[in-house]
C-alpha cells in the first residue's frame, strides 16, 4: 500500500473549518484513500473514504486532487470533541480481508 | 458503542500470569483484527483473521496467542508477558469484502504488565 505524509499537528479555532492535508504521491489507480480519527485512549473511528471523486457525509468532506496525489479532509465546523489524531491511509480495494496500516497521523487540537 | 465489544477494559497482570482478552462483534463482519498501540507509537497490526482462518501474523512473539472460534468472536491469550507489552490492545472487524465502511474498532483493553 502507498505511503502517506501528514503534518504532525494542527490547531483549529472552534466553529471554524478544519482542513487536514495528506500527501500520497505514490498512490496507485486501485487504491482508496481512507480517513480515521482516534480520540484519546479510544479505538480509531472511520470517517470517510474515496477513490477519485470528492465525497461528503455527515461527519466530513474529502477532497481528492485530480492527479490523486494528495487529499484534504474537511471538518466544516470544528468542535472541541473533534480534538483527536487523524489518520490518512491508502489501501488497495478488493475482496478478502484487508489490512490498514496506520502512520503517526495529525494531532488536531480544536481551541475554544 | 461501536458494535465491537472488548473485555476487559483494563487489565493488570504479573509476568507469570495467564490471561485472555475477548472481542465480540455482531455486525456480520467476516474479518477480525488485533492491533497493539504502545505509548506514543502508531498502531501495529498483530493478527488478521478472515472467515475464522488466520491470514496474517506480523512476527508477533509466541507469548501472544490468538484464537478465533467463529466469525463473531476473537480472543488474545496472554502468557509470560514482559513489561514492554503494556499497551492498548484494539480489536477491529470489517466485512472482509470490498470497500464498505472500513474497519469498526472496539474501545480497547488497556493492559499493564507488572
Amino acid at each position: 500500500d502507498a505511503k502517506t505524509t501528514q503534518p504532525p499537528s494542527m490547531d483549529c479555532a472552534e466553529g471554524r473549518a478544519a482542513n487536514l492535508p495528506c500527501n500520497h504521491s505514490t498512490i496507485s489507480g486501485n487504491e482508496y484513500v481512507y480517513w480515521y480519527r482516534q480520540i484519546h485512549s479510544q479505538g480509531p473511528q472511520y470517517i470517510i473514504h474515496g477513490l477519485k471523486n470528492n465525497e461528503t457525509n455527515e461527519m466530513a468532506s474529502l477532497i481528492i486532487t485530480e492527479d490523486r496525489k494528495s487529499s484534504t479532509l474537511i471538518l466544516p465546523h470544528a468542535t472541541l470533541r473533534d480534538t483527536a489524531v487523524y489518520y490518512c491511509i491508502v489501501r488497495v480495494s478488493g475482496a478478502g480481508s484487508y489490512q490498514l496500516t496506520f502512520g503517526k497521523g495529525t494531532k488536531l487540537s480544536v481551541i475554544p | 458503542e461501536t458494535g465491537v465489544t472488548q473485555t476487559p477494559r483494563h487489565l493488570v497482570m504479573g509476568m507469570t500470569n495467564k490471561k485472555s482478552l475477548k472481542c465480540e462483534q455482531h455486525l456480520g463482519h467476516n474479518a477480525m483484527y488485533w492491533y497493539k498501540q504502545s505509548a506514543k507509537k502508531p498502531l501495529e497490526l498483530m493478527f488478521v483473521y478472515n472467515f475464522k482462518e488466520q491470514t496474517e501474523n506480523n512476527s508477533v512473539p509466541s507469548r501472544f496467542s490468538p484464537e478465533c472460534p467463529n466469525s463473531s468472536h476473537l480472543f488474545l491469550h496472554l502468557h509470560t508477558l514482559q513489561p514492554e507489552d503494556s499497551a492498548l490492545y484494539l480489536c477491529a472487524s470489517a466485512t472482509g469484502a470490498g470497500d464498505s465502511y472500513g474497519y469498526t474498532f472496539g474501545s480497547g483493553t488497556r493492559l499493564t504488565v507488572v
